[in-house]
């Protein structure tokens, strides 16, 4: 079974720190997803990562995907109090001959930016 | 399209009784996903459809959930004989099958109390 392991959970950091967020997960994947959730509210889609040794930036956010070690980061540059909310990894599960796009979520790393 | 819409945005019920929700998906989405956050968690994967087609229910959905998707456009979630056990965000994603990374796009969710 897909287990998906988030650290750390919860981060509280200054603002114009860096930081990275690591994403493990245990079984083979071929696709892995980042998600922002603010409180009360749904999933934002951040990246997807599709292949080893994918990296995609958006802004002061940075991720990876180093799909031999099971595992993806996602870095902060220089935060900024905007930032602050829920990261969600998610893994698919699927095989590629039989892709149903069934994702196993972590638990999320709550980030708090202090201005 | 403005995106995945979920009805109602919040439902307060008494132990008991039935509720029902509805999700729109994205229209040219063929691919339809509900999903039950709890505080603190990330989403857990309930059940989704193929057009109109029911592919997979987690074990999660036990006997008193039920979801539809007659024309393969909306969906409606109900529970029957709610528990204070099913107070969490009821959330829907759709995806397209056609493209690569069949990413998943979130609804708001439907909060759920049951008092």
């Amino acid at each position: 079974e897909l287990k998906v392991e988030q650290n750390p959970l919860f981060l509280s950091m200054q603002e114009g720190k860096n930081y990275t967020i690591y994403c493990n997960y245990s079984t083979t994947s071929d696709r892995l997803y980042w998600y922002r959730q603010d409180p009360g509210k749904s999933l934002e889609s951040l990246f997807v990562l599709l292949s080893n040794g994918a990296v995609k930036q958006e802004g002061r956010l940075m991720a990876s995907l180093d799909t031999k070690a099971r595992l993806s980061t996602l870095h902060i540059t220089a935060a900024v109090h905007d930032l602050s909310a829920t990261y969600f990894c998610a893994v698919d599960r699927s095989e590629r001959m039989n892709r149903d796009d069934k994702i196993i979520f972590g638990k999320g790393t709550r980030l708090h930016i202090l201005p | 399209d403005t995106g995945v819409s979920q009805d109602p945005r919040h439902k307060i019920t008494k132990r008991g009784q039935n509720v029902t929700f509805r999700c729109d998906p994205i229209s040219e989405h063929n691919r339809l996903y509900w999903y039950r956050q709890t505080l603190g968690q990330g989403p857990e994967f309930l059940t989704y459809f193929q057009n109109e087609a029911q592919l997979e229910k987690s074990r999660l959905l036990s006997d008193r959930f039920s979801a539809e998707r007659p024309k393969g456009s909306f969906s409606t979630l109900e529970i029957q004989r709610t528990e204070q056990g099913d107070s969490a965000m009821y959330l829907c994603a759709s995806s397209s099958t056609t493209g690569l990374a069949y990413e998943q796009y979130f609804g708001p969710g439907t909060r759920l109390t049951v008092t």
